[in-house]
């Protein structure tokens, strides 16, 4: 069974550029998480889909972060303008219905200079 | 007050000792616990999960709960360097999807 999806794996951009990360989750799992992990912490939600509703996306700076997951499958994150407080690892996690295992992806680092 | 608390380390144990890793959390909501375990520059994977008061064991890990004391551990028997790595408490309060602590990152020493 193929894991969780990401690209790309590194991304280097200045400050007020924008950013786009895509995620493909594991076949046949509904649940697909966004999370951000800054270096020393542990990861925090950014949102969290249901097919290609949102469940939470109360932790998602709106002004800059948007989210989405057309058709329920893939999903792309997007920052616009880019911070230096964005520079984090990104995480995409997937479940079969959001009460099961959240398997994650290998992440994006993200660099803002 | 953070919602879930961990012990950043290191916590260094030599080969063959048993690991202790411990972790509290604020919401008496909470239904699900979960460890996971995050090797350098590599996402998390997942350990074992608790929901019941008592021990979980599985292989060499064993998991506690004390739902009364908010109160989560990890026990790592016959620790291994290939276990040294940072440990994630995840916490399931039911409003939203899970909520990690910081990690504690364990060092076992051959």
């Amino acid at each position: 069974e193929a894991g969780v999806a990401q690209s790309p794996r590194y991304k280097i951009i200045e400050k007020r550029q924008s950013v786009a990360f895509w995620c493909n989750p594991i076949s046949g799992h509904a649940t697909l998480y966004w999370y951000q992990q800054i270096l020393g912490q542990g990861p925090k939600l950014l949102i969290q889909f249901q097919n290609n509703g949102v469940v939470d996306d109360s932790q998602l700076p709106k002004d800059r972060f948007s989210a989405e997951r057309l058709k329920g499958v893939d999903s792309t994150l997007k920052i616009q303008p880019a911070k230096l407080e964005d520079s984090a690892v990104y995480l995409c996690a997937s479940s079969l219905d959001g009460q099961t295992e959240q398997f994650f992806g290998p992440g994006t680092r993200l660099t803002v200079l | 007050q953070k919602e879930v608390e961990q012990n950043s380390g290191p916590l260094s144990v030599p080969e063959g000792a048993i690991a202790s890793l411990n972790c509290t959390y604020s919401d008496r909501g909470s239904q699900s616990f979960f460890w996971y375990r995050q090797y350098s520059g590599k996402s998390p994977e997942l350990i074992m999960f608790i929901y019941s008061n008592g021990d979980k064991e599985d292989g060499r890990f064993t998991a506690q709960l004390n739902k009364a004391s908010q109160y989560v551990s990890l026990l790592i028997r016959d620790s291994q360097p290939s276990d040294s790595a940072t440990y994630l408490c995840a916490v399931d309060t039911g409003r939203r999807a899970l909520t990690f602590g910081s990690g504690t990152r364990l060092q076992v020493q051959p």
